[in-house]
């Protein structure tokens, strides 16, 4: 079965400090996603991104976040000057196309910023 | 906007027992999908199922099933003889059919407690 896979499963940074959560999609994929849960609450889109751009994104998604996919594989979310409200678990996703089939969640990244 | 509710925040039911989750959904778009996702303890989200909106076929899937009703914007998910394994929060997810940036919207979810 083809997985979503991120890394790492968990970090920790200081307030203040750039981290870069990594993604690698289901390699047939077109369509790449990140979404955001804060501790013990639902499960938040922050931004989606196709043809190498942001195609949509949330008002979460503010100028300290950035999304990139460097190389064809790899799928980065940047939070530039993290806060403590950054603190939270995020899921990379990927689809592979038309009628949503495959919409697949990686295992998720736990960001505590202390 | 879409908007998926849920709202039962808690339930917790005795094992082999049966259990309905609810879900209910808004849209204005009639082209439109649904998930349920199930979120163990070690925090992964794992898809359960996805239904368009023109299939409005309930579906079985071992102890699963859902229950997708149109009329009342519902897609109920009940497990039948529920097992402790079962225990994690679910949730139920909505998109609109876009042009491409399909994002989910989620519910608040379930935190299902399945007591032995």
């Amino acid at each position: 079965e083809p997985e979503v896979t991120q890394t790492p499963s968990h970090q920790v940074t200081q307030m203040g400090q750039e981290v870069i959560l990594r993604c690698v999609p289901i390699s047939n994929h077109l369509y790449f996603y990140w979404y955001r849960q804060i501790l013990g609450q639902k499960v938040e889109f922050l931004v989606s991104f196709y043809n190498n751009e942001i195609s949509e994104k949330s008002e979460i998604f503010d100028d300290q976040f950035s999304v990139e996919r460097p190389d064809g594989s790899n799928f980065t979310l940047k939070i530039r000057s993290t806060k403590l409200e950054d603190s939270a678990m995020y899921f990379c996703a990927s689809r592979q196309g038309a009628n949503l089939y495959g919409y697949t969640f990686g295992s998720g990244t736990r960001l505590t910023v202390v | 906007a879409q908007k998926v509710t849920q709202a039962q925040t808690e339930i917790s039911v005795v094992e082999k027992e049966d259990v309905t989750l609810d879900c209910v959904y808004e849209t204005r778009d009639t082209t439109y999908y649904l998930f349920w996702y199930k979120q163990p303890p070690s925090g992964e989200l794992v898809f359960l199922i996805r239904r368009n909106s023109f299939d409005e076929q309930n579906e079985i899937s071992g102890r699963y099933s859902w229950n997708f009703q149109k009329s009342t914007s519902s897609f109920n998910f009940t497990i039948t003889a529920s097992q402790v394994v079962d225990s994690a929060v679910y949730f139920c997810a909505l998109s609109e059919k876009g042009f491409g940036n399909e994002k989910l919207t989620f519910g608040t979810g379930t935190r299902l407690t399945i007591i032995p």
